[in-house]
């Protein structure tokens, strides 16, 4: 069964501070890796799109990285800022014929406190 | 403006009322599905179209039905809604199916309460 495993569940930092979000997956066969922002009460917007080549995509202040061996991607957000507030989300997708199949993470809560 | 609008946003209903969630895309794209979010778990997949007149299961799909009549529209219909029914719902579409290269758009979200 595909699978997407994010951690930590929650974090709070302080503003201007650094901090890096885990996502573990175990979806076969991988095709690419997505970061979504997610307001609370709004919907995911995309930050980065990875696919099985690539192991570093920035966004701004946002830096995804992708291990395709371990399976393992994270999202590291440099100086934050007090709009990060939010909920990230890590969503895989695999081939399954001449159609994708998306797996989403139950999301990283972020807040950032001034 | 790319956009995926979902209507209604907030909606308090009653166990087996009817009710019908609309969702319209402007992107001229193929694929749209419909997805709820609850607390502690992540988006589950309702309903799927690949295209006019093509939709399919997603994981979590009983008590739901979709159509797909025109490309820009994907309604959500909740035949005899049940408090298990509650969430927040999404509607989503892109280009294609999920690959590298196509965004996944996403609406603002309805809020469902079924009493």
């Amino acid at each position: 069964k595909n699978q997407v495993e994010q951690s930590p569940q929650s974090l709070i930092i302080l503003e201007g501070k650094n901090c890096t979000l885990q996502c573990n997956y175990t979806v076969s066969p991988f095709s690419n890796l997505r970061w979504y922002k997610q307001d609370t009460g709004r919907g995911p917007v995309s930050l980065t799109i990875m696919t099985f080549s690539e192991n570093t995509k920035s966004n701004g202040r946002y830096t995804a990285t992708l291990d395709a061996d371990t399976k393992q991607s994270s999202l590291h957000i440099t100086a934050s800022q007090l709009s990060d507030s939010a909920s990230y989300i890590c969503v895989v997708s695999a081939k399954s014929g001449g159609y994708q199949k998306v797996t989403f993470g139950t999301g990283t809560k972020l807040q950032v406190i001034p | 403006e790319a956009q995926v609008t979902q209507n209604p946003r907030y909606l308090i209903t009653v166990t087996g009322k009817k009710l019908t969630v609309t969702c319209s895309q402007n992107m001229n794209h193929e694929y749209m599905s419909w997805y709820r979010q609850d607390p502690g778990l992540g988006l589950r997949q309702i309903y799927y179209s690949m295209n006019v007149e093509v939709t399919d299961k997603g994981d979590v799909p009983e008590g739901y039905k979709v159509s797909r009549k025109e490309k820009r529209n994907f309604p959500l219909i909740l035949e005899s809604p049940s408090p298990n029914q509650t969430s927040l719902y999404f509607c989503a579409s892109s280009l294609g199916t999920g690959g590298s290269g196509n965004t996944i758009y996403f609406g603002e979200g309805s809020w469902l309460t079924v009493v």
